[in-house]
């Protein structure tokens, strides 16, 4: 069956420091999320992305935060300089179809951990 | 804010019984409500969308149904197996890309 991919599943980074988060989503999909989760609260998304660019974001999405498909298959998160409350389970997620009953099929899951 | 809460927070259930636990969202604004299951250290797996006002939907032994007027919906699980011991979370869509998640209630099923 077919399955959202994210690598690292676990990346250590030092404050300030750059950091790139991969996903490859499923393949037929069209529509791209990224969402974290911090330890012990609740899932919060972050951006959605289609057609080569952002169609909605978060607060917590700012400046420091970026996306890309730099090719066909995968959708990267990028963190410019990461902060101490940067540490979190960051999650991809793909869907066929856009709106709100498309199913959104998850990744494992990236831990950063921000030293 | 939008506010989508679980509850229990965690719940312990003998191995063969029953269980059902809640999920409350807003009754305004709804588009559709997610029921996901989550092992530990695997992908969240969705379970169900739902998305009209009593809708009921079944995937073998669990079940789901929703009342969007009130704001809630309940998970069942008829029957429970020690693989049923996961994180369910649900999670609102209010028109927006993004879904709003609850805090997921923890179940462990005990043998």
């Amino acid at each position: 069956e077919p399955e959202v991919t994210q690598t690292p599943s676990h990346q250590v980074t030092q404050m300030g420091q750059e950091v790139i988060l991969r996903c490859v989503p499923i393949s037929n999909h069209l529509y791209f999320y990224w969402y974290r989760q911090i330890l012990g609260q609740k899932v919060e998304f972050l951006v959605s992305f289609y057609n080569n660019e952002i169609s909605e974001k978060s607060e917590i999405f700012d400046d420091q935060f970026s996306v890309e498909r730099p090719d066909g298959s995968n959708f990267t998160l990028k963190i410019r300089s990461t902060k101490l409350e940067d540490s979190a389970m960051y999650f991809c997620a793909s869907s066929e179809f856009g709106g709100e009953g498309s199913e959104q099929y998850f990744g494992p899951g990236t831990r950063l951990t921000v030293t | 804010i939008l506010n989508v809460e679980q509850s229990p927070q965690s719940l312990h259930v003998q191995e063969g019984d029953s269980t059902n636990f809640t999920c409350s969202f807003p009754s305004s604004n709804f588009y559709a409500l997610h029921w996901y299951r989550w092992e530990t250290a695997k992908s969240p797996e969705a379970l169900f969308v739902m998305t009209l006002n009593g809708d009921e939907k079944k995937k073998g032994r669990i079940s789901a149904t929703l009342n969007t007027k009130e704001g809630y919906s309940y998970l069942y699980i008829k029957g429970s197996q020690p693989e049923d011991s996961a994180t369910y979370l649900c999670a609102f869509s209010g028109g927006a890309d993004g879904l709003t998640f609850g805090k997921g209630t923890h179940l462990i099923i005990q043998p």
